[in-house]
């Protein structure tokens, strides 16, 4: 069964500073790949997804992610972390033909002045 | 456009009370319709998945059960709340393989 694992559970940055949150995937196949964000207390969020193709994806608030095969990862990242960004990110996967969605366990982001 | 809806917002139920949590989708047919429950530090549990009308495919074995009786609407219950079933519920749809998954505001349940 797919699933994916995000190592880190707390991660803290300071404003204006870079970031990485990792996550790895467990898939025989290159599996369909997506980042979420979810603010306290609400729902979650798409950033962005990889399904094939160019392995740098784009998504929205100025995050990007990268697919590595060779590592089985595909981790988020952000050249300047605002103070708004501060919340709970989840990576997903989905097996294609079983249309069922699993996520991480999440990353837990805090942004510091 | 679409939009999902999960209700109630918070829950506080006695233990071995019934529970009954809905969610409804406008704007769309035939969505694949999925259960999450969110506790700390275990991230995103998928609890039931359901691709169809009457389809319902269950992740965990556990104290409850799902339903989707219309097209639109997917049901969580349980007959006897555990203290355990506390924990943050999410409802969520996509259109189908490797598409968006959008999710309702959650229903916060507290069993006491």
């Amino acid at each position: 069964a797919q699933s994916v694992t995000q190592p880190d559970i707390h991660i803290t940055v300071s404003e204006g500073a870079s970031l990485e949150l990792r996550c790895n995937y467990s898939y025989g196949a290159t599996p369909y790949l997506f980042w979420y964000v979810q603010s306290p207390g609400q729902g979650l969020q798409l950033l962005l997804k990889y399904f094939s193709g160019d392995t740098l994806v784009q998504g929205i608030k100025g995050f990007e992610a990268e697919f590595k095969r060779s590592q089985s990862s595909f981790n988020l990242r952000k050249p300047s972390v605002h103070w708004s960004d501060a919340a709970e990110y989840f990576c997903a996967t989905e097996s294609g033909g079983y249309q069922k969605v699993t996520f991480g366990i999440g990353t837990k982001l805090q942004v510091i002045p | 456009s679409q939009t999902i809806h999960q209700w109630p917002a918070t829950l506080v139920q006695p233990v071995g009370s019934p529970l009954s949590l809905e969610c409804t989708v406008e704007g769309t047919s035939n969505p694949n319709l999925y259960w999450y429950r969110q506790a700390a530090g275990r991230g995103l549990q998928l609890l039931f998945y359901s691709v169809g009308i009457g389809q319902i495919s269950s992740e965990v074995p556990q104290n409850l059960s799902a339903s989707r009786p219309q097209d639109r609407q997917f049901i969580l219950s349980s007959k006897k709340l555990l203290l355990s079933d506390s924990g943050f519920y999410l409802c969520a749809w996509s259109v189908g393989t490797g598409s968006e998954a959008f999710f309702g505001q959650g229903t916060r349940l507290t069993v006491v």
